[in-house]
């Protein structure tokens, strides 16, 4: 059975780049779509986008230009770096191994069946 | 944009109760529900908006297409009592979600 543990720092100043690691055991990220998604009280659940083994990224339009996502296979690990934030990135940050079905390379389907317990990150002074 | 009713839900356990998500967008089938407890990461209850995840007990079932989907949880047990959310994979990115209807007892 697949498990995923996010860390990285709780707490980050505005205008910095936060940054969270996804430990991933009971598995291998090879072949596999890694995803993060954020959850606000303001927002609610907010999909950040999804990283393959492979390299693939898709990120939501609305990050885009502030977010990286990367895999390092050799540690079994998925990374965010988010860059220029602020209190409205303030959220519990989840990774998840989406189920994606693609179909001559177009993803069909994509929902989330295995998640981590995530982390809170709170951007303030 | 996917839009969730009711957003409170009071019920008894024992009681049958309907959840509604409706799109801005046709959706054909794909359409996902998560159940949410309080400090846990959501859990995959329905994909395909009507095919239970592996370990979901049949009282719950997924139904809808197009714009308007709904999860049904029959015979509620005290487990059951959560946030309940939708999740489109549509047309994106980016993935959507829906602002959850809160179930809870009466």
């Amino acid at each position: 059975q697949v498990q995923l543990q996010e860390s990285g720092p709780g707490l980050v100043k505005p205008s910095d780049t936060l940054s969270l690691t996804c430990s991933v055991s009971g598995g291998s990220l090879s072949g596999f779509y890694w995803s993060w998604v954020r959850q606000s009280p303001v927002k609610g659940l907010e999909w950040i986008g999804f990283v393959h083994s492979k390299g693939r990224t898709n990120y939501n339009p609305s990050l885009r230009s502030r977010l990286i996502l990367s895999v390092d296979s050799s540690k079994n690990e998925i990374s965010l770096r988010l860059s220029s934030v602020t209190a409205a990135d303030t959220a519990v940050y989840f990774c998840a191994r989406p189920t994606v079905l693609t179909i001559f390379g177009v993803i069909e389907k994509y929902f989330i069946d295995v998640w981590g317990r995530g982390t809170l990150v709170t951007v303030s002074s | 944009v996917l839009t969730q009713s009711p957003a409170t839900l009071s019920a008894s356990p024992g009681e049958t109760v309907t959840l509604s998500c409706r799109s801005d967008l046709h959706l054909g089938s794909d359409l996902a529900w998560y159940q949410q407890k309080p400090g846990q990461a959501p859990r995959l209850v329905i994909h395909s908006a009507a095919t239970r995840a592996t370990g979901v007990p049949t009282r719950f079932s997924g139904s809808g297409s197009g714009t308007d989907f709904s999860l049904t949880i029959t015979s509620l047990q005290s487990d059951d009592f959560a946030i309940y959310y939708c999740q489109q994979y549509k047309k994106w990115p980016p993935i959507t979600f829906g602002q959850g209807t809160r179930l809870e007892i009466k």
